[in-house]
């Protein structure tokens, strides 16, 4: 079992709808990472956070420490939402070291 | 302004043959760092540099060496390709161990 577990693996939603991705992790964490793969391969980073929320643009993510979750949330989606994000943990002590989650493969349609 | 660039964006080579694949950030960040993604989609830590100094060296054959000239660049050399080197390699930096990761758009190696 990954240290990081993602849900759902695939989402498929329509344009408009709110969508929640979400990420759980079983270690001691000091900063969880979200981060978005286009179909071209290119990743960008998304958020870090190391507690409560943050929020750019449609993009909402939130963490709860001490239940070992983190949620991204994406309002009014639009097909070119459509991407895979990526949750990565970085565990206490751990030097730069972050533990990837598998990704989440969200389609919008139109 | 390509904020973390890496070349070539393709590679297709034999087995055997040894190729590089670079990186630049002109981020000013002091980190750099080498990720593998399989076939799974997994990014896989390869090597870490923080201002010119190996930080992290995860387990790699060690065909695998990187090279970081000034801390603006960390290059990665393949010796004796193998067919399991086929990958997408990713270069990535950040400013420490606190802050965002930001990524190069990959370099997809294929190894006939």
């Amino acid at each position: 079992k990954n240290e990081v577990e993602q849900s759902p693996q695939n989402l498929t939603a329509q344009e408009g709808e709110f969508i929640t991705i979400n990420c759980s992790y079983s270690v001691g964490i000091s900063a969880l990472h979200w981060l978005q793969q286009h179909p071209g391969g290119g990743i960008v980073s998304l958020f870090m956070l190391s507690s409560g929320k943050k929020k750019h643009g449609r993009l909402i993510a939130t963490i709860n420490i001490q239940e070992k979750h983190s949620s991204l949330h994406i309002t009014a989606s639009h097909p070119r939402d459509s991407a895979v994000y990526i949750c990565a943990a970085r565990g206490l002590g751990s030097n730069y070291q972050l533990i990837w989650g598998a990704g989440t493969k969200l389609i919008i349609k139109p | 302004d390509t904020a973390v660039s890496q070349t070539p964006k393709y590679l297709v080579t034999q087995m055997g043959n040894d190729k590089s694949i670079k990186c630049e950030q002109n981020l000013g960040h002091d980190t750099m760092y080498w990720y593998k993604q399989d076939s799974k989609k997994f990014l896989k830590i390869m090597f870490s540099y923080n201002n010119k100094e190996l930080i992290i060296n995860e387990t790699v054959p060690n065909r695998f060496s990187p090279k970081s000239p000034d801390k603006a660049h960390l290059n990665l050399h393949i010796n004796s390709l193998e067919l399991g080197d086929s990958a997408v390699y990713f270069c990535a930096s950040s400013q420490g161990e606190d802050s965002p990761l930001h990524f190069g758009n990959g370099t997809r190696l294929t190894v006939t």
